[in-house]
């Protein structure tokens, strides 16, 4: 069975270009989460959807990120303009819907990105 | 969120138990113990998780304190494939905000 998929792997882009990365969850699973990781912040929870709705995104930086879900099978995080400082691995994650019972969450492998 | 404490790192020999401690003195009496692993340029991967009695599956076997203030994640035969930075996550049933912290480690020495 496919994993989460994340494309692209690797980004490299200059300071001020719109960025967009892309996440195909597990069929069937209706949770998805964005993460964010770096050295000196660790994983951070981006924000999350359920059922295509976004339910929290308490941990997006600002609003030059901003996430959408426009089906079951596809969710994009995109940050514009973006800043050397937004340079990390971004992984998404999906899960059988979580409430009322506690789903795993399965992680792509993830887009590094480097913004110069 | 209860606050969890980890050792940074931990290091063992292929072929051997390793026993990765996790203290998590302020969790609630909702709070589930997760624990998920990093391997190297990968994304995390859910290991186990458990509420008060001790929980085995093929990758991990989990110890919880009968107090519940710690638990103890247990790789029965290691191989080098386990070296990872593993992660004690507390969470209540139902949520999904998983918090991690700065995780342990583990080396796994041939």
């Amino acid at each position: 069975d496919a994993g989460v998929i994340q494309s692209p792997r690797h980004e490299v882009t200059e300071m001020g270009q719109e960025v967009t990365l892309r996440c195909k969850p597990i069929s069937g699973h209706n949770s998805l989460f964005w993460y964010r990781q770096t050295m000196m912040r660790g994983l951070e929870l981006l924000i999350y959807f359920n059922n295509n709705v976004p339910i929290d995104d308490s941990g997006m930086p600002e609003d030059r990120f901003s996430a959408k879900m426009p089906n079951a099978s596809f969710s994009t995080l995109k940050i514009q303009p973006s800043e050397p400082r937004d340079s990390a691995v971004y992984f998404c994650a999906s899960s059988l819907d979580g409430r009322g019972a506690n789903q795993p969450q399965h992680f792509g492998d993830g887009t590094r990105l480097s913004i110069l | 969120d209860a606050k969890t404490t980890q050792p940074n790192s931990m290091e063992s020999n292929e072929e051997e138990p390793v026993h990765l401690p996790c203290n998590h003195s302020t969790i609630s009496g909702t709070d589930y113990i997760h624990w998920y692993r990093q391997l190297p340029s990968q994304g995390p991967e859910y290991v186990i998780h458990g509420l008060t009695s001790n929980v085995n599956n093929r990758m991990a076997s989990l110890a919880i304190a009968e107090d519940r203030k710690s638990s103890t994640l247990i790789l029965h035969r290691a191989t080098l494939r386990d070296a990872a930075v593993y992660y004690c996550i507390p969470l209540v049933l139902g949520a999904q905000k998983l918090v991690f912290g700065q995780g342990t480690r583990l080396t796994i020495n041939p």
